[in-house]
């Protein structure tokens, strides 16, 4: 029973590099979504998916870019990787929300990212 | 503007003693739901327990129980008898819908680090 699954768990980029974080769930959840977590700063929203194909930007969407092109993965890009963009990431997702769902979402472990 | 308040960067409470973690929420949506989570050290994100808006009742799991005012807009999470392993980061985070396209996802607080000594 995996879950939420991230991959890679740990990176160090140079400023300037590109990478891919991947999320995967086995739960056939329509909901996935990406923040990231700074000290003193919680969890952020950067982008969340409703669907296979349907993506929305959340509070702090710059610099990142996401694609939904199977129900189970959903993938944060970071084009041009910033020292801002040293943080720990979490995916989460939710089967949906309704009036019977608690609306608990699942998190996967985190990738913690380092820009240098 | 917050949406979720957490005030108390930092708790600390004594093995077996009663601890109040503090979060104010604003919303003008009458459909919302309250949640509590607990990160330990390790980093991993775990449920502890939700508050819908239409609750009569306060929600309670085990020794983790949410003191829901509605009035006052606060949903604060209270933690009988501590025990050491309760030393973790809390947060506090509410369902949000979007009003441009109605999706809902989760807003949290800022965190509160909780200490429980022997």
């Amino acid at each position: 029973n995996a879950g939420v699954t991230q991959t890679p768990k740990f990176r160090v980029l140079k400023t300037g590099q590109s990478m891919t974080l991947l999320c995967a769930q086995d739960m056939n959840h329509e909901y996935m979504y990406w923040y990231r977590q700074d000290p003193g700063m919680g969890l952020r929203l950067i982008h969340y998916s409703v669907g296979e194909g349907t993506t929305a930007k959340g509070e702090v969407p710059d610099g990142y870019n996401v694609s939904r092109l199977k129900k189970q993965n959903f993938l944060l890009g970071l084009e041009s990787a910033a020292p801002s963009q040293t943080s720990v990431y979490f995916c989460a997702s939710i089967p949906g929300f309704g009036r019977v769902n608690t609306g608990e979402l699942f998190f996967g472990e985190g990738s913690r990212l380092t820009v240098l | 503007a917050q949406k979720i308040t957490q005030t108390q960067p930092g708790m600390f409470v004594q093995e077996k003693e009663a601890v109040t973690l503090d979060c104010t929420y604003d919303t003008s949506d009458p459909s919302y739901g309250l949640f509590w989570y607990k990160q330990p050290s390790s980093g991993e994100m775990i449920f502890l327990i939700y508050q819908g808006s239409y609750d009569q009742q306060n929600a309670t799991e085990g020794r983790y129980s949410l003191n829901f005012q509605k009035a006052r807009k606060s949903a604060n999470l209270v933690i009988s008898a501590s025990q050491l392993g309760d030393s973790a980061m809390y947060f506090c985070a509410m369902r949000e819908v979007s009003m441009n396209t109605g999706f809902q996802k989760l807003v949290f607080g800022t965190g509160t680090r909780l200490l429980v000594s022997p």
